[in-house]
């Protein structure tokens, strides 16, 4: 059962664009949603996180909005850049982490 | 501090054949965890540990698959028989606890390719 459910599978922007990858949980005990970023050979490494109780955090260009009624989230990437290329996981928890099935990201430049 | 380490980062085998995979969580972590990666399932969580115990194991595919944890730096999962379909790479991470604040660090990955 998939219980984090992450969309598009993949993505192609120009660079200085925004990235958009949306994210959509189920299960209501969740209380904590970060975000990880993965380059390929690597393992994935924590990019940002938020609690229910915020709609919004940013860490430079890099924003998560949150929408606790419509058990939704997403990641804004601001000023794309050929750097940002990687697959981008989100991520549920309450104990454990449930991850989405990621997101290709390919910066255009 | 390395950071976690895995070893090896990649392995071909012959379906039938054992194989282990070896982890060293960070120094101080009390949390082990390994997950699977595929195109097709994304990232599982198969295991977890808490200083050594096995917590929840529920994410193991079948009984071809065992990990353990001797002591606090070393952690192997073992599969036995391996077959084709258990072709994936192999991530070990550690956290300090379960808190938000406690982040989950990844290994590089162990490559496993069942011939």
């Amino acid at each position: 059962q998939q219980q984090v459910k992450q969309s598009p599978q993949s993505l192609i922007v120009q660079k200085g664009g925004i990235s958009i990858i949306n994210c959509a949980y189920e299960n209501t005990a969740f209380d904590y949603f970060p975000w990880y970023q993965q380059f390929p050979g690597k393992g994935p490494a924590l990019l940002i996180a938020i609690r229910p109780d915020v709609s919004e955090k940013k860490e430079g260009r890099f924003t998560i909005s949150f929408n606790k009624s419509a058990k939704q989230f997403s990641l804004h990437i601001m000023d794309s850049q050929p750097g940002d290329s990687a697959t981008y996981f989100c991520a549920a928890s309450w104990d454990k982490l449930v991850f989405g099935a990621g997101t290709i990201l390919r910066v255009k430049s | 501090d390395a950071g976690v380490i895995q070893s090896p980062r990649h392995e071909v085998t012959e379906m039938g054949q054992e194989v282990t995979l070896r982890c060293k969580p960070i120094s101080g972590h009390d949390y082990l965890f390994w997950y699977r990666q595929t195109m097709m399932r994304g990232l599982e969580l198969l295991i977890y540990f808490n200083n050594n115990v096995p917590i929840d194991d529920s994410g193991m595919p079948e009984d071809r698959f065992s990990a353990k944890m001797p002591n606090a730096s070393f952690s192997t999962l073992k599969i036995q028989p391996s077959e084709p379909r258990d072709s994936a790479v192999y991530f070990c991470a550690s956290s300090p606890g379960l808190a938000m604040a406690d982040e989950q660090f990844f290994g590089p990955g162990t490559r496993l390719t069942v011939l």
